[in-house]
């Protein structure tokens, strides 16, 4: 079956930093790939994503790479800020067409 | 325009009782998807609700049920509680069953069974 392993956390950044949190999965097929975020209190909410191989999804500075070859869609960026303290789930859809999460990284930035 | 909404927000039961949770989905979505979320794990898909039918479920046993309505609002069903059912539920919605469909998630409704 599918599945997404995700860098365990928690991960504490200083502001500015360079964030990297590694995602792999397994699946059949072609799957999309997907990051949510997870404010304390809230839903998750849709980061970026990416449907195809190459593919590299973006949004509000973060950024990841759809890699075939290695299975892998790591979620990057460049200079972190408090604000972008939360949880981080990586996620994959196949052709059940219902969302595999990984376990979430907990990220914290601090001042 | 108001996102997913869930209630209630918290809710505590024993261990034998049944829970109701409920789910508005999106206005104009028609399609709504229930997740168990344990605490420091990530969500895992109960089943999926369209055209007021079941059209996908997760690896979750039959004490576990649903229903949509007319509206396209959406309950889960717990029966016989158990100590491991005890976690955060999600809601969410999308307009149709299409592969890229975006899901709105809702805050969820945090289960303690004691």
């Amino acid at each position: 079956g599918n599945s997404v392993t995700q860098m365990e956390g928690p991960v504490t950044l200083s502001e500015e930093a360079f964030l990297t949190i590694n995602c792999t999965y397994t699946a059949t097929g072609y799957p999309s790939l997907f990051w949510y975020v997870q404010y304390p209190g809230e839903g998750l909410q849709l980061l970026l994503k990416a449907t195809k191989a190459d593919d590299k999804g973006s949004n509000k500075g973060f950024e990841a790479t759809y890699r075939k070859e290695t299975t892998s869609f790591h979620l990057e960026k460049g200079s972190v800020q408090v604000s972008d303290s939360a949880v981080y789930f990586c996620a994959l859809k196949g052709s059940a067409r219902q969302l595999t999460f990984g376990s979430g990284t907990q990220l914290t930035v601090l001042p | 325009d108001a996102g997913v909404t869930q209630s209630p927000t918290h809710l505590i039961k024993t261990r034998g009782q049944q829970v109701t949770l409920r789910c508005s989905p999106k206005s104009g979505h028609d399609t709504v998807s229930w997740y168990q979320q344990a605490l420091g794990q990530g969500p895992q898909f109960i089943f999926q609700y369209y055209e007021e039918e079941e059209r996908q479920r997760g690896n979750f046993p039959d004490r576990f049920s649903g229903h949509q309505f007319p509206n396209y609002s959406s309950e889960l069903n717990v029966n016989a509680l158990l100590l491991g059912d005890s976690a955060l539920y999600l809601c969410a919605s999308s307009l149709g069953q299409g592969a890229n469909e975006k899901l709105f998630f809702g805050s969820g409704t945090q289960l303690s069974v004691l």
